[in-house]
């Protein structure tokens, strides 16, 4: 069965840190690329990164440049979000999807949760 | 505000037809054929329902279907269903080599 299972999410302060995991099963995770979207509370999606399948290729949502990085491991069938300077705005589920092709994302993790409060 | 434009909401009643529209420009929707729809039930993931403007991934009823004219993507859902009740994001790759979604819009079946 093809699976996406995030983690690393939970509660920070504004300006610290967190890193997202996601773990893939059920298909050859080097063919793909991934993706890594979200959705602040009550809002709709935002993609926030990309990687292509061997890790040369990467997209950051304009807001979030400098702030993320994106990366993976084929090794381990793991994608990964580093996310420092956190700010209130991105408190947000973080789902970790995998594109099927032209940005089609059609397997979808359960989301880890991110919240960044004092 | 999001990139491509949405309604907020849309109804129908159970066997009825619905379309959802989702409105961008010549630089995302009118440029390319990948324009996807997603459904998302309360408190779970999206779901893949449609991609490249009118495929259907394998499983997905036939009662979703896709289409395009101009910069205008739509999604039709026929024979509407209590479990049809959701919310529906439109998504579009665009010419600045990013990819956009609608703002969503919340579904209710009558």
């Amino acid at each position: 069965e093809v699976h996406l299972e995030e983690s690393g999410g939970g509660l920070v302060q504004p300006g610290g840190s967190l890193r997202l995991s996601c773990g893939a099963s059920g298909f050859t995770f080097s063919s793909y690329w991934m993706c890594w979207v979200r959705q602040a509370p009550g809002k709709g999606l935002e993609r926030v990164a990309n990687i292509n399948s061997d890790g040369s290729i990467l997209y950051y949502m304009d807001s979030l440049k400098g702030r993320v990085t994106i990366s993976r491991d084929n090794a381990e069938n793991s994608v990964f979000l580093q996310m420092n300077s956190l700010r209130a705005e991105d408190t947000a589920v973080y789902y970790c999807t995998r594109d099927q092709g032209g940005g089609a994302m059609d397997v979808w993790g359960q989301g880890t949760t991110v919240i960044v409060s004092s | 505000q999001s990139a491509l434009t949405q309604p907020a909401s849309v109804s129908g009643s159970p066997g009825q037809s619905i379309t959802i529209s989702c409105s961008g420009t010549s630089s995302d929707i009118g440029a390319y054929k990948y324009v996807h729809w997603y459904q998302q039930h309360p408190g779970k993931a999206p779901k893949l329902i449609i991609y490249d403007v009118s495929e259907r991934p394998s499983g997905v009823s036939s009662r979703f279907s896709g289409s395009k004219s101009g910069n205008t993507a739509s999604l039709t859902i026929s024979g509407l269903q209590a479990e049809d009740e959701a919310d529906y994001y439109c998504s579009s790759y665009t010419r600045r080599a990013t990819w956009v979604f609608g703002g969503g819009t919340d579904l209710t079946v009558l």
